[in-house]
């Protein structure tokens, strides 16, 4: 199965700044379905990216995905206090389907 | 605006069998794929396995002897069995609305908020 492995574990920053997360995977991840997920406590996980770079329905344009191969990022433009939250990326190219460990966004 | 709910016994016996019901509210969902999700305590988010509205049904190798997903497309409901449990199926399970664009691969649109259900006599 492929494995994914998110850095950093716990990202803090302050409102405005600029938030890159990655995630890479133990081999190339077929067709570049790659997904990310936020989740905040309390509340249903929530889509945000499917397909690396295409942003679910209602997602703000401040979340951008990319990459390819086994290197992919998801990239929060200016940091907003609703954003804190633990973030997932998950591959569904191949069986099983695999989630990463899951980055912590904090904000200061 | 569509929700996923997950009902069901939030205590299980080890050996015993964890059975759970997902229903949705609102209206319908917009995937096709049933899908189950867990996570144990300290640990990652773990697919279970999906049931596609048709009946066909995947499941995660490591699970797929004990588990089980079906799918009532009149109620909008979908239920997981978990046959012979122990302390490691302890875990927040989710449902979820999986979508496919990759054959018969997901990636989930919707999700239920989770339930923890803990295995213990």
């Amino acid at each position: 199965e492929v494995v994914l492995t998110q850095s950093p574990g716990t990202l803090s920053l302050s409102a405005g700044e600029r938030a890159t997360l990655s995630c890479r995977a133990s081999q190339t991840v077929r067709g570049r379905f790659l997904a990310w997920y936020q989740r905040k406590p309390g509340q249903a996980p929530r889509l945000l990216i499917y397909g690396t770079s295409s942003r679910a329905t209602g997602i703000p344009d401040r979340f951008s995905g990319s990459g390819s191969g086994t290197d992919f990022s998801l990239t929060i433009s200016r940091l907003e206090p609703e954003d804190s939250a633990v973030y997932y990326c998950q591959q569904y190219g191949s069986s099983p389907e695999t989630f990463g460990q899951g980055t912590k966004v904090e904000i200061k | 605006q569509v929700q996923l709910q997950e009902s069901g016994p939030r205590l299980v016996k080890p050996s015993e069998t964890l059975s759970l019901t997902c229903g949705v509210s609102g209206s319908s969902i917009t995937g096709n794929y049933w899908s189950w999700i867990r996570q144990s305590p300290g640990k990652g988010l773990v697919w279970i396995g999906y049931i596609y509205y048709s009946g066909n049904t995947k499941y995660n190798p490591s699970l797929k002897s004990r588990v089980s997903i079906s799918v009532d497309n009149d109620k909008m409901q979908s239920s997981l069995r978990l046959t012979s449990v122990t302390a490691a199926d302890t875990a927040v399970y989710y449902c979820a609305s999986g979508t496919s664009t990759s054959g018969s691969y997901v990636y989930f649109d919707l999700w239920g908020q989770g339930t923890l259900v803990t295995v213990s006599s």
